[in-house]
């Protein structure tokens, strides 16, 4: 299974864009790049997910680099509400086919 | 409620109890998930159903694990004479065909 690597933690300023990178040298033709994001006490929830190209959502920004080895998550204006663990994960066809393999994640504080 | 729900939220038991966990999926999702958290650690797969197909299991730490889902809807993760290594946070997930996954908010065993 092609795996994922995250820094196990980052810190950010409220109000700041928040950068979260995650290396997936291995990744293969057919994974998607899969963001979810784990609040205290709560069950994760989905952000964003891209295959190739930049994707924009009301949450955040996915940025995949060319050679699609690497991509960033990017959270436009950090609030207290985003300190979170955020996930990278790789799924096959969109997730569609397969398990759904989630690493240690980066623990994100946002500080006031 | 439209989402994923489990029960129950919390449980206590002696070392050596079977403890019985129940997903309520999403319906109309085709697949379903079980993972667990250990504290502070990530979410380590246990199983996924997809469909009438044969589960995956290659999650299941031990042969106390088991889970069956009844109907393509509900599921049950069985753990058979628990140990206090088993204590964590059991968290389900349903997906539709192609989309996110929904978490639930969780089952918190602790196992005395």
């Amino acid at each position: 299974d092609a795996k994922t690597t995250q820094p196990n933690s980052m810190e950010s300023n409220e109000e700041e864009p928040v950068h979260l990178p995650c290396n997936h040298s291995t990744i293969s033709g057919t994974d998607y790049i899969h963001w979810y994001r784990q609040l205290p006490s709560q069950g994760p929830e989905y952000v964003i997910h891209g295959l190739t190209s930049n994707v924009n959502n009301r949450m955040a920004s996915l940025a995949i680099a060319e050679d699609r080895k690497s991509s960033t998550l990017i959270l436009h204006r950090a609030t207290l509400r985003d300190a979170a663990v955020y996930y990278c994960i790789l799924s096959l066809y969109g997730g569609s086919q397969g398990n759904l393999i989630f690493g240690k994640g980066t623990k994100l504080s946002v500080k006031p | 409620g439209a989402g994923v729900s489990q029960s129950p939220s919390n449980k206590v038991t002696e070392k050596g109890k079977d403890v019985e966990l129940r997903c309520d999926p999403i319906s109309g999702h085709t697949a379903l998930y079980w993972y667990r958290q250990s504290l502070g650690q990530g979410l380590e797969f246990l199983i996924y159903f997809q469909g009438n197909s044969a589960p995956d299991k290659s999650g299941l730490p031990s042969d106390r694990f088991s889970a069956e889902r009844t109907g393509g809807s509900v599921s049950t993760l069985t753990i058979q004479r628990t140990q206090q290594e088993d204590s964590a946070v059991y968290l389900c997930a349903s997906k539709p065909r192609t989309g996110e996954l929904f978490f639930g908010e969780g089952s918190r065993l602790t196992v005395l």
